[in-house]
């Protein structure tokens, strides 16, 4: 299964944009680019998806690299609860049912 | 419209005893998956079910870890004869059909051994 790379933490301030990068050199054709958080003490949540188009929700914006071996997450205006572990996963067609969860990346927002 | 409800949401057993872990998918969910986060590690993906069949049981142990997702009812992770290495949370998640995008967490089950 193809692997991602995720920075282990960033820091943001409240209300600042934050980006969040995801390496994913060796993705498939078949490959969709997910986006998970979870939050303290709390079950995941899904974010956002793609598979070559970036993509905009409510929560967030999903930028993908034209080559598709990367792609960056993209909060507005991170609130203090957007403090989570975000964790960019590889999902493919031959395989839809499980997530593969990697270590994610531990964003802290300060006020 | 209730999300994914685990019960309990704190579990205590003593080694060797077994621990039973329920799940109620969303409602109008028929699909239904099972993670485990052990301290300090990320989440590991355990089972996938529908109802009254198992579709990927690659991520279970091989011994005392059952699962199931009878027609009518809670699916259940079923772990006998606990050991302390089976502490952990245990997240349960559902999803429409076999397509759908998105998987529903629910808020998990922590299981201590003492």
């Amino acid at each position: 299964d193809a692997k991602t790379t995720q920075p282990n933490s960033m820091e943001s301030n409240e209300e600042e944009p934050v980006h969040l990068p995801c390496n994913h050199s060796t993705i498939s054709g078949t490959d969709y680019i997910h986006w998970y958080r979870q939050l303290p003490s709390q079950g995941p949540e899904y974010v956002i998806h793609g598979l070559t188009s970036n993509v905009n929700n409510r929560m967030a914006s999903l930028a993908i690299a034209e080559d598709r071996k990367s792609s960056t997450l993209i909060l507005h205006r991170a609130t203090l609860r957007d403090a989570a572990v975000y964790y960019c996963i590889l999902r493919s067609t031959d395989s839809w049912g499980k997530l593969q969860f990697g270590a994610g990346t531990q964003v802290v927002v300060t006020p | 419209n209730a999300g994914v409800m685990q019960n309990p949401r704190h579990l205590v057993r003593r080694r060797g005893q077994e621990a039973r872990l329920r799940c109620s998918p969303m409602k109008g969910h028929s699909h239904v998956y099972w993670y485990r986060q052990l301290p300090e590690e990320g989440l590991k993906f355990m089972v996938y079910l529908q109802k009254e069949n198992i579709i990927d049981e690659s991520g279970m142990p091989k011994e005392r870890f059952s699962a199931e997702f009878p027609k009518e009812g809670p699916s259940i992770l079923r772990i006998q004869q606990v050991v302390r290495g089976d502490s952990a949370a245990y997240f349960c998640a559902s999803s429409r059909d076999s397509t759908a995008y998105e998987q529903y967490f629910g808020p998990g089950t922590r299981l201590t051994v003492t």
